[in-house]
């Protein structure tokens, strides 16, 4: 079955930092997510990606967040100089909205720790 | 702003008991509706998706949605210990897809 892969699965960086979390889709999705959990929290929408460009961001996405589709497979989200507070899951989704149930397939996430 | 609003509970059933989880949403663009479980450290995972005003039933699960009322529930037969998780109601109103908080749950045996 196909499925949406994440790395790392946990990394721990200083603060100040860049930190580059990576996903590769399901190979026919058309459009790409990241989304962030901070522990106990609730599931939030960072940033959709379609056509090569973002779709929609929220305003967690400042001007640190930037996402890049460097070849056909892997969807990156980089974090430019991590906060104490971006401490989090990050889940990397994809889905198909135009076919089937257009639901979000979510990979298994990425621990980030922030010191 | 694009709110979904769910119970935070916990909610605890006896094993074998109906649970009943609800959701409401505030944007009346939303089209489509989805109900996943994620376990405590694991991404979330989709039970069951509902489009039309109703019932939608899937073995154990029913969902009902009433887009007048801006309103989907998720109700769980027969509850067994392994569906303790936490419920997490999700609207896509276009190309988004936001979540409500999550219903925590736990099914006493």
């Amino acid at each position: 079955e196909p499925e949406v892969t994440q790395t790392p699965s946990h990394q721990v960086t200083q603060m100040g930092q860049e930190v580059i979390l990576r996903c590769v889709p399901i190979s026919n999705h058309l459009y790409f997510y990241w989304y962030r959990q901070i522990l106990g929290q609730k599931v939030e929408f960072l940033v959709s990606f379609y056509n090569n460009e973002i779709s929609e961001k929220s305003e967690i996405f400042d001007d640190q967040f930037s996402v890049e589709r460097p070849d056909g497979s892997n969807f990156t989200l980089k974090i430019r100089s991590t906060k104490l507070e971006d401490s989090a899951m990050y889940f990397c989704a994809s889905s198909d909205l135009a076919q089937g149930t257009g639901e979000l397939f979510f990979g298994e996430g990425s621990r980030l720790t922030v010191l | 702003q694009k709110e979904v609003e769910q119970n935070s509970g916990p909610l605890s059933v006896p094993e074998g008991a109906i649970a009943s989880l609800n959701c409401t949403y505030s944007d009346r663009g939303s089209q489509s509706f989805f109900w996943y479980r994620q376990y405590s450290g694991k991404s979330p995972e989709l039970i069951m998706f509902i489009y039309s005003n109703g019932d939608k039933e899937d073995g154990r699960f029913t969902a009902q949605l009433n887009k007048a009322s801006q309103y989907v529930s998720l109700l769980i037969r027969d509850s067994q210990p392994s569906d303790s998780a936490t419920y997490l109601c999700a609207v896509n109103p276009g190309n988004q897809f936001y979540f409500g908080t999550g219903t925590s749950l736990t099914v006493i045996p």
